[in-house]
Order: C-alpha cells, then sequence, then structure tokens
C-alpha cells in the first residue's frame, strides 16, 4: 500500500545545530513530495517540493530536501537551526494516479534550545 | 489578496446538532480539499474537489458532506455532530493537486 512516514513525533536540537527530519515513502513510482511547516496557532505553509526536476531541493528559511529513490526517503534539513524554526514539520505525498489525493505524513514536533 | 477564507474560526455544538464550515478562495484554483487535524494524527484528508461539480471522498469522510458548486466555495457540511469530530479543520486550495497548497487559518470546533 502507498504510505507516507515520518519517524518520531518530536525531534530537538540546540541553536546552531543541523536540523534533520525524515521522510519516507512507499511507492514503486516516484510521488511528487512536500514538505510543509505549520507555526502555533497557525495554518500550513509550504517550505519546499519535489517534482523530479533536481533531486536537492532549496526551500524557505535555508531549509533544503533530498529526492533518494533508492532510499525512498525525502529528509528535509537545514544546516543551523534558529530558534524561529520551532513549529511542526509534515511530509506530504502525492502518489501516481491517486485521484490527486494529498497525503499528509503525521508530522514531527522540533524544538528548538538556546 | 484574501486567499483561502474560513468560517467560523470557533464553533461548539452539541451532539447531534448540524452545521457547516464555510471555505472560499479567490485565486482561481480549480482543486480545494479538507482536512481534520487531531493530535498525533496529522492532516487526514476528509474530501477534495478537482473542480466545479465534481467532489471525492478522502481517508475520512464518514459523517461530513461536500459540493462544489462554484470554483470558489467548498462548503463542509457535519450532518449530525460526533463528539469524536471534535478537532481542528483546514480547508486548502491550489492551482492543481501537484501545486502548493494555500491554507486557510482553520476552524475548532468541539462537540460536546
Amino acid at each position: 500500500a502507498q504510505s507516507v512516514t515520518q519517524l518520531g513525533s518530536h525531534v530537538s536540537v540546540s541553536e546552531g545545530a543541523l536540523v534533520l527530519l525524515r521522510c519516507n515513502y512507499s511507492s514503486s513510482v516516484p510521488p511528487y513530495l512536500f514538505w510543509y511547516v505549520q507555526y502555533p496557532n497557525q495554518g500550513l505553509q509550504l517550505l519546499l517540493k519535489y517534482t523530479s526536476a533536481a533531486t536537492l531541493v532549496k526551500g524557505i528559511n535555508g531549509f533544503e530536501a533530498e529526492f533518494k529513490k533508492s532510499e525512498t526517503s525525502f529528509h528535509l534539513t537545514k544546516p543551523s537551526a534558529h530558534m524561529s524554526d520551532a513549529a511542526e514539520y509534515f511530509c506530504a505525498v502525492r502518489f501516481s494516479g491517486a485521484n490527486s489525493k494529498l497525503t499528509f505524513g503525521k508530522g514531527i514536533t522540533l524544538s528548538v534550545r538556546p | 489578496n484574501a486567499g483561502v477564507t474560513q468560517t467560523p474560526k470557533f464553533q461548539v455544538l452539541k451532539t447531534g446538532q448540524s452545521m457547516t464550515l464555510q471555505c472560499a478562495q479567490d485565486m482561481n484554483h480549480e482543486y480545494m480539499s479538507w482536512y481534520r487535524q487531531d493530535p498525533g494524527m496529522g492532516l487526514r484528508l476528509i474530501h477534495y474537489s478537482v473542480g466545479a461539480g465534481i467532489t471525492d471522498q478522502g481517508e475520512v469522510p464518514n459523517g461530513y458532506n461536500v459540493s462544489r458548486s462554484t470554483t470558489e466555495d467548498f462548503p463542509l457540511r457535519l450532518l449530525s455532530a460526533a463528539p469524536s469530530q471534535t478537532s481542528v479543520y483546514f480547508c486548502a486550495s491550489s492551482y492543481s493537486a501537484a501545486e502548493k497548497l494555500f491554507f486557510g487559518s482553520g476552524t475548532q470546533l468541539s462537540v460536546l
């Protein structure tokens, strides 16, 4: 079955440390892949998306993600965390032939320690 | 630009009551969708539409109805509210499902 998995529900890093948020999908055909961020009491906004043009995708606020077909992964990274990065992050996937549905992972809460 | 407008922002219902959550977008988007967000569950798709007159079910459609009579509007109807429908509801739209979703600010619904 086609699915999207975000391991863990909470990640805590120190300010200035590397941020790594994991996302894996299960599909035989590479899907469209997205990362969204939700700040407290707000709706979601797009960080970046993969649409097969390039495997390394750069997004807003210094985030980037690398599509690895062999690992069926699309992990989100940022070299140096900032306090303002504290939020909930969602990986989302649109599978080929899935009638246009966009499926979200369960989300990961990122905390940044001073 | 107004973007995606959801009303109301907050609502309290009693079990068995019905209500409609409103969603309107002014970006001429073909694709519109409704999600519910619950702690530890992420966002789950309730219903979606790829254009006026076309709707389809998502992961958790039971207890909800939708219609899409115009490109701009995509209301979500709760037929007979249940406590399990207590959640935060988000409407979202985009040019297509492969494009960036624009989200409304959400409706916090409590069913007592």
